[in-house]
């Protein structure tokens, strides 16, 4: 595609609730990341693909989150049993080979967990 | 940890006028950096990336330098307009590759 696409744009849950988020990378773009954008705080690093290696996780908050990306391609972030103080835009970015190469950002999912 | 800072949180400027954004890290041991612009609600955009080898880069009436040496990258805006206006943000890439440590962030606004 012609940038990097996520979904659903908006989402408000329920309390205890599981949701997933979708990001659909540039094609070609063997490298996917997941930030989180909380009100009022910075873009905080939650997970790394590479094309086919293990991917980093060390940036996910709790074993609540978890992340796949399926044939290299799209990946869904998982959150399991929502809290409140999971409410965020969750961004995701996706570039040609790691970030040694220009990084490109969806518009995000804002979360809002009620 | 690498630790970024941007410096002003907030600026406000008249229309025409040319502007610095400051970008500061701790850790030299970088591979890039990139310059990005956020508008209220939105994803980031892709501004700038210099590679660590890099002293500058220019688009338009943007010109980012980097002195990594003493930590340092700055955003230069020529001749700024109203549509300027958004949240810049500076983020270092590690030498690894796999990572990007974002800084607070500028909130622009240019008054026209």
């Amino acid at each position: 595609g012609a940038g990097v696409s996520q979904s659903p744009s908006n989402k408000v849950t329920e309390k205890g609730k599981d949701v997933e988020l979708r990001c659909d990378p540039i094609s070609g773009h063997t490298a996917l990341y997941w930030y989180r954008q909380s009100l009022g705080q910075g873009l905080e690093f939650l997970i790394y693909f590479q094309g086919n290696s293990a991917p980093d996780k060390s940036g996910l908050p709790s074993d609540r989150f978890s992340a796949e990306r399926t044939g290299g391609s799209v990946s869904t972030l998982t959150i399991q049993r929502t809290q409140q103080e999971d409410s965020a835009v969750y961004l995701c970015a996706s570039s040609l080979v790691g970030f040694g190469t220009e990084a490109f950002f969806g518009q995000g999912t804002r979360l809002t967990v009620v | 940890k690498q630790e970024v800072t941007q410096i002003p949180a907030a600026l406000s400027v008249p229309e025409g006028e040319n502007l610095v954004l400051n970008c500061s890290f701790t850790d030299s041991a970088i591979y890039n950096l990139q310059w990005f612009r956020q508008d209220p609600g939105k994803g980031l955009t892709s501004l700038l990336l210099i590679q660590s080898s890099q002293r500058e880069q220019t688009s338009g009436r943007l010109n980012a330098s980097l002195d990594k040496s003493s930590g340092r990258s700055t955003l230069y805006i020529a001749a700024s307009q109203p549509g300027d206006s958004a949240t810049y943000l500076c983020a270092v890439g590690n030498n690894a590759g796999n990572m990007l440590t974002f800084g607070g962030g500028t909130r622009l606004m240019v008054k026209p």
